[in-house]
């Protein structure tokens, strides 16, 4: 069955690092191809997104490009601040009637200053 | 546009008990969509809803646990006789459409004594 791993956390930055976060998936088809991020006490918010092969999704200096090759989609950003720490998700869904969401368990990102 | 509104935010019961958690979907969206958040991992799928339609249940419990989403009012999920094993987060989302990004609320912390 289709799956996502990500890598353990938690990951500790100082501030202004440089951020990468793995991701690999396993699928059947051709899936869209999500980060979720979850402030705490708080859901998720959808950070970015690809729907196809070498897609990138960005938003707010995070990006990610959907590696059909190496089933990938990494998280990354160039320079992190105390207000990115929180809890990251990597999801896969195929939309339609199957629109479920597989999540990975999640990376945990403390930045300190 | 309000969000996903979800209640209560924190629900206590004791075991045997019912659960009724709660979940009105943004502006526009006919559909809705569960997981379920174990301590410590992954957000998991429960159930897909379209308005009085369940689309997806592949994720429910085979026992206790029931959705609906009635053609007026809120989705609402259902766990009847709660045990320890239940105590987690659940999370509601929506979506415009199977093909539109899901849209998830705060969740309901349930907690069983």
């Amino acid at each position: 069955g289709d799956s996502v791993t990500q890598m353990e956390g938690p990951v500790t930055l100082s501030e202004e690092a440089f951020l990468t976060i793995n991701c690999t998936y396993t699928a059947t088809g051709y899936p869209s191809l999500f980060w979720y991020v979850q402030y705490p006490g708080e859901g998720l918010q959808l950070l970015l997104k690809a729907t196809k092969a070498d897609d990138k999704g960005s938003n707010k200096g995070f990006e990610a490009t959907y590696r059909k090759e190496t089933t990938s989609f990494h998280l990354e950003k160039g320079s992190v601040q105390v207000s990115d720490s929180a809890v990251y998700f990597c999801a896969l869904n195929y939309g339609g009637a199957t629109n479920k969401l597989i999540f990975g368990t999640g990376t945990l990102l403390a930045v300190q200053p | 546009n309000a969000g996903v509104m979800q209640n209560p935010r924190h629900l206590v019961r004791r075991r045997g008990q019912e659960a009724r958690l709660r979940c009105s979907p943004m502006k526009g969206h006919s559909h809705v969509y569960w997981y379920r958040q174990l301590p410590e991992e992954g957000l998991k799928f429960m159930v897909y809803l379209q308005k009085e339609n369940i689309i997806d249940e592949s994720g429910m419990p085979k026992e206790r646990f029931s959705a609906e989403f009635p053609k007026e009012g809120p989705s609402i999920l259902r766990i009847q006789q709660v045990v320890r094993g239940d105590s987690a987060a659940y999370f509601c989302a929506s979506s415009y459409d199977s093909n539109q990004p899901q849209h998830f609320g705060d969740g309901t912390r349930l907690s069983i004594l």
